[in-house]
């Protein structure tokens, strides 16, 4: 079955970057676009990024624009979130979701959290 | 880009009756290939979202049949036809029909 696993959530300080990993697997993960969505303590779910299945189409929030990129290692079966300058409006639990029918979100990971905070 | 309003915020709901969202979009949700990718999510305390309906009203694997979604253009509804004790959580509208992809504010389902 598919899975998801997202990792190298943590504590950083405003300013600094972080890496967010997202492995896959119980699927060919070269075939399916891939998503990072976000949640902010207490508040509703926001969508961060988008890649294609072969990297070469990407997408971006305005709030994440130019200090967000997301990519991707098909022979890993793992999806990347490089997080730069971060804020701490950044705090969440971002997760990796892969691509559905219809454009939807269908399978999602447990999520990471990240805590920017001096 | 596209704002996507949900009514009512919160929806208190005695076991075994239904209950319905609506989610309403700024502009329409057709996509230039005549589909629209209106989906709705939901999240139950202390686990990730799931998809429960894709492209307005096909329920994705595994969702009972008691969720059932409709609309066109700019209005949608999910509706639950009896609530059962592990449908409460915050439930989402979501539009993919254009990017960036934008959720709802979330209406959170609880029992009477």
């Amino acid at each position: 079955q598919v899975q998801l696993v997202e990792s190298g959530g943590g504590v950083v300080q405003p300013g600094r970057s972080l890496r967010l990993s997202c492995a896959a697997s119980g699927f060919t993960f070269s075939s399916y676009g891939m998503h990072w969505v976000r949640q902010a303590p207490g508040k509703g779910l926001e969508w961060v990024a988008f890649i294609s299945y072969d990297g070469s189409d990407k997408y971006y929030a305005d709030s994440v624009k130019g200090r967000f990129t997301i990519s991707r290692d098909n022979s890993k079966n793992t999806l990347y979130l490089d997080m730069n300058t971060l804020r701490p409006e950044d705090t969440a639990v971002c997760y990796c979701a892969k691509s559905a029918s219809g454009g939807s979100l269908g399978n999602w990971g447990q999520g990471t959290l990240v805590t920017v905070s001096s | 880009d596209i704002v996507m309003t949900q009514t009512p915020l919160s929806s208190p709901v005695t076991l075994g009756q239904p209950a319905s969202i609506s989610c309403r979009s700024s502009q329409s949700l057709v996509h230039s290939d005549r589909n629209t990718y209106l989906s709705w999510l939901q999240v139950r305390p202390g686990q990730p979202p799931r998809l429960l309906i894709y492209k307005i009203s096909n329920r994705f694997s595994g969702v009972p049949d008691r969720f059932s979604g409709s609309g066109a253009g700019t209005d949608f509804t999910l509706k639950i036809s009896r609530v059962e004790a592990e449908d409460v959580g915050i439930y989402y509208c979501m539009q993919s029909t254009q990017f960036p992809h934008t959720f709802g504010q979330g209406t959170k389902l609880e029992i009477k």
